[in-house]
């Protein structure tokens, strides 16, 4: 069974430019979630979707990022304008359900904005 | 609010030996799940061991197993026999019961890196 893929692994840009990061979840999972992890720190979720549906986006900073699902599967993260603040690894996860169930976590992609 | 500490940034432990890692948590909630997970350096978050707070019992996973401490609220992960591949950052994490508008909320500690010695 194929695992969360994310893409890309590394992205590298400059303050103010737009940037996006891509999630397939495991076939079959229903719950998709995106965190940011800072150096040092445990993940923060940003959105939690269930199916198509972004049924918590309370910490996602909706003036400069905003996420998409389509059709319930492949997910995009988007980020613009990029901040200094945002470096980070962006962390992809999926579960079965979202009721207490097992969360299968992507690679991440590492951003650094210069 | 729901808080979740790990006080040891840093663990070492020689192989074969046993170390416990410390959590603690902050919660008015009674019914909710707590998770270890397992990062290892440059590689993807895997869990190690779950844990439903109805549940008297500790969950075991063959060399892990947790010590719960509901009314202490503590969650300490126990790793036995261990192993080079155990080397990694582990991250304690809470999940609050489902509110009525259908959220609930996932909170992970900061994190303690574990060493092991050969």
């Amino acid at each position: 069974e194929a695992g969360v893929v994310q893409s890309p692994r590394y992205k590298i840009i400059e303050k103010k430019q737009p940037v996006a990061f891509w999630c397939n979840p495991i076939s079959g999972h229903n719950t998709l979630y995106w965190y940011r992890q800072n150096l040092g720190q445990g993940p923060e979720l940003l959105i939690r979707y269930e199916n198509e549906e972004a049924v918590d986006d309370s910490q996602l900073p909706k003036d400069r990022f905003s996420a998409e699902r389509l059709k319930g599967v492949d997910s995009t993260l988007k980020i613009q304008p990029a901040e200094l603040g945002d470096s980070a690894v962006y962390l992809c996860a999926s579960s079965l359900d979202g009721v207490g169930d097992t969360q299968y976590f992507g690679p991440g992609t590492r951003l650094t904005v210069l | 609010a729901q808080t979740v500490t790990q006080s040891q940034p840093e663990m070492s432990v020689q192989e074969a030996e046993t170390v416990t890692l410390s959590c603690t948590y902050d919660t008015s909630e009674s019914d909710y799940y707590l998770f270890w997970y397992k990062q290892p350096p440059s590689r993807q978050m895997i869990l190690v061991i779950r844990q439903e707070a109805y549940k008297q019992q500790n969950a075991t996973e063959n060399r892990f197993s947790v010590n719960f401490q509901k009314a202490a609220k503590s969650f300490s992960l126990k790793i036995s026999d261990s192993q080079l591949g155990d080397a990694a950052m582990y991250f304690c994490a809470y999940r609050s019961p489902i509110i009525t508008s259908g959220t609930y909320k996932y909170i992970f500690g900061t994190g303690t890196r574990l060493k092991v010695l050969a």
